[in-house]
């Protein structure tokens, strides 16, 4: 069975720093690139960026160009969504997703990270 | 990039009416690559139609789509309470990824 399992809650303050996690297991993990997707409250889903974690290779929608940084761990089956310095804006939920292609269909999703940056 | 205008914003209808929600594209869509997925409120989304009209693993079949081109139509024959959810477009197979803004399908 496929599986994306996220990392659990976080509540930050302003300027932290912040790395969240999204886990695969149940397929081969280097055969298929992982998208992240934000929601903020109340509102509907945006593309954030995707990384093939066989070869690395980032792509990253220019609303979030510099803002975030999208990685890998092959050996751990682990993709990750980081930020240097919080925002109060960066509150919101962030899915993960599996694709077969950088541009294709979601085929399967994370249940979702929530991100919560009060001072 | 392509922009995709889902209407209507939100949609009110009762249990047993049939849902049509529209999403057009700004360009016209290759091979009908077109998605919808649909959302309930505290989980990720589903994966409900691909290609435009082709039917995900396990979606019943009242929901259907159609369309070709810039112009694609998600319909639910008759609703089930479980429908009543936020529901999302997306094409494929143009070099990135977007998401239409969503029709709330609610419980009128």
């Amino acid at each position: 069975e496929v599986q994306l399992v996220q990392s659990g809650a976080e509540v930050k303050k302003p300027g932290e720093s912040l790395k969240i996690s999204c886990q695969g297991s149940g397929y081969r993990f280097t055969s298929y690139w992982i998208g992240w997707v934000r929601q903020m409250p109340g509102k509907g889903l945006e593309w954030m960026g995707i990384i093939n974690p066989g070869d690395s290779d980032t792509r990253y929608s220019p609303s979030f160009q510099g803002q975030v940084t999208i990685s890998a761990d092959k050996s751990i089956f682990t993709a990750y969504l980081q930020w240097g310095s919080l925002k109060a804006s960066d509150t919101a939920m962030y899915y993960c997703a599996r694709l077969p292609h950088y541009d294709s269909i979601i085929e399967y999703w994370g249940q979702g990270t929530l991100v919560t940056v009060s001072s | 990039e392509i922009v995709l205008t889902q209407s209507p914003g939100t949609l009110s209808l009762s249990p047993g009416e049939r849902a049509t929600l529209s999403c057009r594209a700004s360009q016209s869509l290759s091979s009908n690559y077109l998605a919808w997925y649909q959302q309930k409120p505290g989980q990720a989304p589903r994966l409900l139609i691909y290609g435009a009209s082709s039917r995900a693993t396990g979606i019943p079949d009242r929901f259907s789509g159609s369309g070709s081109g810039t112009d694609f139509i998600l319909t639910i024959s008759r609703l089930e309470p479980e429908d009543f959810a936020v529901y999302y477009c997306q094409p494929y197979g143009t070099s990135t990824i977007t998401f239409g803004q969503g029709t709330r399908l609610e419980i009128k």
